[in-house]
């Protein structure tokens, strides 16, 4: 079946740092890769759409000079939350459509960020 | 209201019984997850349903696309089953996903 990894899969950082996270399709090539945010004991929420060689299109609430989103090639999207706080402490996970298979999501196994 | 309700929100089992987890959408959809989530974390997609059932060991997953429903079946359930259990939408136009809040299911020996 298809993979996602995402790398790391856990990160401690100081308040005002940047942390990337990257997210890798393994064995297809993805056009477009979803970034979600999960807080403790609610669902996923999505964060922004991301799509190969375009900007990001993000979700009303999702400051996009915070969350920087790269799709710079078929296989890998990054999200950088720069000048990290502590309530951005979450679980970032991405997901990746295969081809043009929209109903089709694979999901990475998630980065657990905490800002100190 | 959400789109997507599930129900229960909370499940507590005796290992062996038969578990259903339910879903109802209230929007057209072009198909149906059905997500595992582990104390880890990580997401597994269990099924993706557009009609019909479909099964995969001791899970069985239903739609019925008229009455936006659909359901979640574990056979046979043992501890190892206890996770949140996700129930997501793609809906007609767009290609995002509406996420339902999850079922935590835990099972006991």
């Amino acid at each position: 079946g298809a993979v996602v990894s995402q790398h790391p899969s856990w990160v401690i950082c100081k308040s005002g740092t940047s942390v990337k996270i990257e997210c890798r399709s393994l064995d297809f090539q993805a056009t477009t890769m979803f970034w979600y945010r999960q807080f403790p004991k609610q669902s996923l929420m999505l964060m922004a759409t991301s799509n190969e060689g375009s900007k990001a299109t993000y979700e009303q609430g999702v400051e996009k000079d915070k969350f920087l989103i790269n799709h710079a090639s078929l296989t890998l999207s990054t999200l950088t939350v720069t000048s990290a706080h502590p309530e951005d402490s979450s679980f970032y996970i991405c997901s990746a459509i295969r081809g043009a298979r929209w109903e089709t999501q694979y999901f990475g196994p998630g980065t657990r960020l905490l800002v100190l | 209201k959400n789109e997507v309700e599930q129900s229960p929100q909370n499940l507590t089992a005796q290992e062996g019984e038969f578990i259903t987890i339910n879903c109802s959408y209230s929007v057209g959809i072009s198909a149906l997850h059905w997500l595992q989530q582990h104390p880890g974390g990580g997401i597994v997609s269990l099924f993706m349903l557009s009609s019909g059932k479909k099964k995969h060991g001791r899970l069985i997953a239903t739609i019925n696309i008229q009455e936006k429903h659909s359901s979640l079946h574990i056979t046979a359930s043992h501890p190892r089953d206890s996770a949140v259990y996700i129930c997501a939408v793609k809906e007609t136009s767009g290609s995002r996903l509406t996420f339902g809040e999850g079922t935590q299911l835990t099972v006991n020996p």
